[in-house]
């Protein structure tokens, strides 16, 4: 079945780590994106992808990167810099007018 | 930039009862649409979309919702709920930038249905 598969599903960061989340799409989508979530504000984007190879900041890229080396593949990392990370993080990708998610990953700052 | 507002951060009905869940938008051109649904802890799954032509648009689970041009509102609706229909919906926009197209947010609605 093709789908957007993120992983892990629950992440735990110590104060000062750099940690990765993997987004992996079989969609064959040209487009991804990485949205933080908070209680009571919606989605917010980080960072998109167009195509293969370049990227643009969202709304609230500082304290993230990211890469785009494979049409498949966009990871995040949550930087050392990110001073609040604890947030669920969902990717998604799109073809035409339609957007779809993966199933998220819960980042918690110890 | 266009943006959304969902009116009512909770709303809660009885199950059986009439769903109505607002949402208003801001768009300079001609906007596409959406609304999503998300469980506990799972993404997020699109119920309907609203593109061009009928204003009245039909989704999954029963859901449907209407878009007024002159009101600026794309309120989703439901005649009769149920517990399942219980979770969080998120009333979105496509906004393009730079010739990327991304979808804009409302802050949420959390549905509750009362047995």
């Amino acid at each position: 079945d093709g789908g957007i598969t993120q992983s892990p599903k629950y992440l735990f960061r110590k104060e000062g780590q750099n940690v990765t989340l993997s987004c992996e799409q079989n969609l064959n989508h040209d487009a991804m994106y990485w949205y933080r979530q908070d209680p009571g504000q919606g989605l917010r984007l980080i960072y998109y992808s167009q195509i293969v190879n370049d990227f643009q900041k969202g709304d609230i890229a500082e304290g993230y990167s990211v890469s785009r080396e494979k049409k498949e593949s966009f990871p995040l990392t949550v930087t050392s810099a990110q001073k609040n990370p604890t947030a669920f993080y969902l990717c998604a990708s799109r073809t035409g007018g339609t957007t779809d998610f993966g199933s998220g990953t819960r980042l918690t700052v110890v | 930039a266009q943006s959304v507002t969902q009116l009512g951060s909770h709303v809660s009905v009885s199950e059986g009862a009439l769903v109505l869940l607002r949402c208003n938008y801001s768009s300079s051109v001609p906007p596409y649409l959406f609304w999503y649904v998300q469980y506990p802890n799972q993404g997020l799954q699109l119920l309907l979309k609203y593109t061009t032509g009928a204003t009245l648009v039909k989704g999954i689970n029963g859901f449907e919702a209407e878009f007024k041009k002159s009101e600026t509102s794309f309120h989703l609706t439901k005649p009769s709920a149920h517990m399942s229909d219980a979770a969080e919906y998120f009333c979105a926009v496509s906004d393009r930038v730079g010739g990327a197209q991304k979808l804009v947010f409302g802050q949420g609605t959390r549905l509750t249905i009362n047995p």
